[in-house]
C-alpha cells in the first residue's frame, strides 16, 4: 500500500498569511494526487486533482505542485473561510489512500 | 445539482450487520464509479471500497475484505454497502462519494460527497 504522510499535522496562521502544506508518498505516484478541504462537522470538499489542477469553482488562492513523491498545497493569502483540515489523497493505485490531515487553525 | 444522500446508519452491537444506502440525483448515476469512504470520530479519511458503473468490478481496502460488500442499483440510482461482522473499530461516519469524470477505471479522485451516515458499534 502507498502511505501518504502530511506535514505539519497542525499549522497556526493569520488571515493574509501564505500557507504551505506538504504531502509525501511512500513511492512514486506520478501526479496522481488530490487535495480536499474539510471543515468541522462538514463533508470534504474537492480542491485539486492531478497535483496541480484546480477544480472548477475553487478560489485561485489555492494551488498545488509536485510530482513523484513530494507535493505541496499552497494558500497564497489565507482567508477566514480557509481555516479547516486539509487532506491529500493518492489515486495512483489501490487501495486509494489519504494523508493524515493538516489542521489550519487561527493564530 | 449533484446530490448524494446516505441512510441506514445507527447503533449496532459488535458482530452485527447493517446496510447503508446512498441515493444519488442530479447526474447520470450509471455513468460513474462510486465509492464509500469512512471517517472514525476525530480521525482522518479512509477509502473503503468502490464499484464500477455496471457493477462488474469492485475493490476494497484489506481491512474490510470479506466483511463489507459494495453494490449498486442503477435503475434506482442507489449505492449500497452491506457491512457484516461489525467491530468496534468500524465506528465511523460513512460517506458516499462520486468518482470524478465518468472514467472506465476507478483510480480517480472524488468530486462529490454525501453528508455521511454514522455507524456506531457497541461492544
Amino acid at each position: 500500500d502507498i502511505q501518504m504522510t502530511q506535514s505539519p499535522s497542525t499549522l497556526s496562521a493569520s488571515v493574509g498569511d501564505r500557507v504551505t502544506i506538504t504531502c509525501r508518498a511512500s513511492q512514486s505516484i506520478s501526479s496522481w494526487l488530490a487535495w480536499y478541504q474539510q471543515k468541522p462537522g462538514k463533508t470534504p470538499k474537492f480542491l485539486i486533482y492531478k497535483a496541480s489542477s484546480l477544480e472548477s469553482g475553487v478560489p485561485s488562492r489555492f494551488s498545488g505542485s509536485g510530482s513523484g513523491t513530494e507535493f505541496t498545497l499552497t494558500i497564497s493569502s489565507l482567508q477566514p473561510d480557509d481555516f479547516a483540515t486539509y487532506y491529500c489523497q493518492q489515486y495512483s493505485s489501490y487501495p486509494l489512500t489519504f494523508g493524515g490531515g493538516t489542521k489550519v487553525e487561527i493564530k | 445539482e449533484v446530490q448524494l444522500v446516505e441512510s441506514g446508519g445507527g447503533l449496532v452491537q459488535a458482530g452485527g450487520s447493517l446496510r447503508l444506502s446512498c441515493a444519488a440525483s442530479g447526474f447520470t448515476f450509471g455513468s460513474y464509479w462510486m465509492n464509500w469512504v469512512r471517517q472514525a470520530p476525530g480521525k482522518g479519511l479512509e477509502w473503503v471500497a468502490n464499484i464500477k458503473q455496471d457493477g462488474s468490478e469492485q475493490f476494497y481496502v484489506d481491512s474490510v475484505k470479506g466483511r463489507f460488500t459494495i453494490s449498486r442499483d442503477n435503475a434506482k440510482n442507489s449505492l449500497y454497502l452491506q457491512i457484516n461482522s461489525l467491530r468496534a473499530e468500524d465506528t465511523a461516519v460513512f460517506y458516499c462519494a462520486r468518482a470524478r469524470g465518468g472514467r472506465s477505471y476507478g483510480t480517480v479522485p472524488f468530486d462529490y460527497w454525501g453528508q455521511g451516515a454514522l455507524v456506531t458499534v457497541s461492544s
